[in-house]
């Protein structure tokens, strides 16, 4: 299993211009998640879905857009990129926590580096 | 969720136990007590979680108070890779929870030769 995938793994942006993150899970999760961490801080929940079909804001949705067409499949997009976009953006995944014996940690993947100048 | 606190640094020898405190004085009778760590800026990685009882698993321990307003997180013989940021989450387990973590500031354990 290759667990939680994200592309591309660093990005350069100018500002204005908008591109979409990709993350890709291979462990039939239910719940995905974006989060974004600023440098010496801890991270920050962006947008999380959590099945198919539907997205919800977290603590900093403002300048993002998401969605979950494919189960495994959560797409993070930045509409018109700002330097205050800058950061390192991490994806999750996990079961519902409700799931007996299917564990409880949310599996991170390697992050994208984004700079926006 | 209930707010942690965690000290900002720690140093530990290489070979010796790290023991890492948490409080969590305003903790629910629902809600667990969960540890991730990140290394070096790569994703965080689950550690190890508990409602009231001491837990083990193969990375580290947990050990919980009984009025369960602090906790310690144990790593039994640190090495240099265990060097990271620590993060202590309390979190609500059940259909009512969507999930989410909310990370704080963690703590920076550096392990030393």
């Amino acid at each position: 299993n290759a667990g939680v995938t994200q592309t591309p793994k660093f990005r350069v942006l100018k500002t204005g211009q908008s591109m979409t993150l990709l993350c890709a899970q291979d462990m039939n999760h239910e719940y995905m998640y974006w989060y974004r961490q600023d440098p010496g801080m801890g991270l920050r929940l962006i947008h999380y879905s959590v099945g198919e079909g539907t997205t919800a804001k977290g603590e900093v949705p403002d300048g993002y857009n998401v969605s979950r067409l494919k189960k495994q499949n959560f797409l993070l997009g930045l509409e018109s990129a700002a330097p205050s976009q800058t950061s390192v953006y991490f994806c999750a995944s996990s079961y519902p926590l409700w799931t007996s014996g299917q564990g409880y940690e949310q599996y991170f993947g390697p992050g994208t580096r984004l700079t926006v100048t | 969720d209930a707010k942690t606190t965690q000290p900002t640094s720690m140093d530990c020898a290489e070979g010796r136990a790290a023991n890492l405190p948490c409080n969590h004085s305003t903790i629910s009778g629902n809600e667990y007590v969960y540890w991730y760590r990140q290394i070096h800026s790569q994703g965080p990685q689950y550690i190890i979680h508990g409602l009231k009882n001491n837990e083990t698993n193969e990375m580290a321990s947990l050990i919980i108070t009984e009025d369960r307003k602090s906790s310690t997180l144990i790593l039994p013989h640190a090495t240099l890779r265990d060097t990271a940021v620590y993060y202590c989450i309390v979190r609500v387990y059940g259909s009512s929870n969507t999930g989410k973590l909310i990370f704080g500031q963690g703590t920076t354990l550096q392990v030393k030769p």
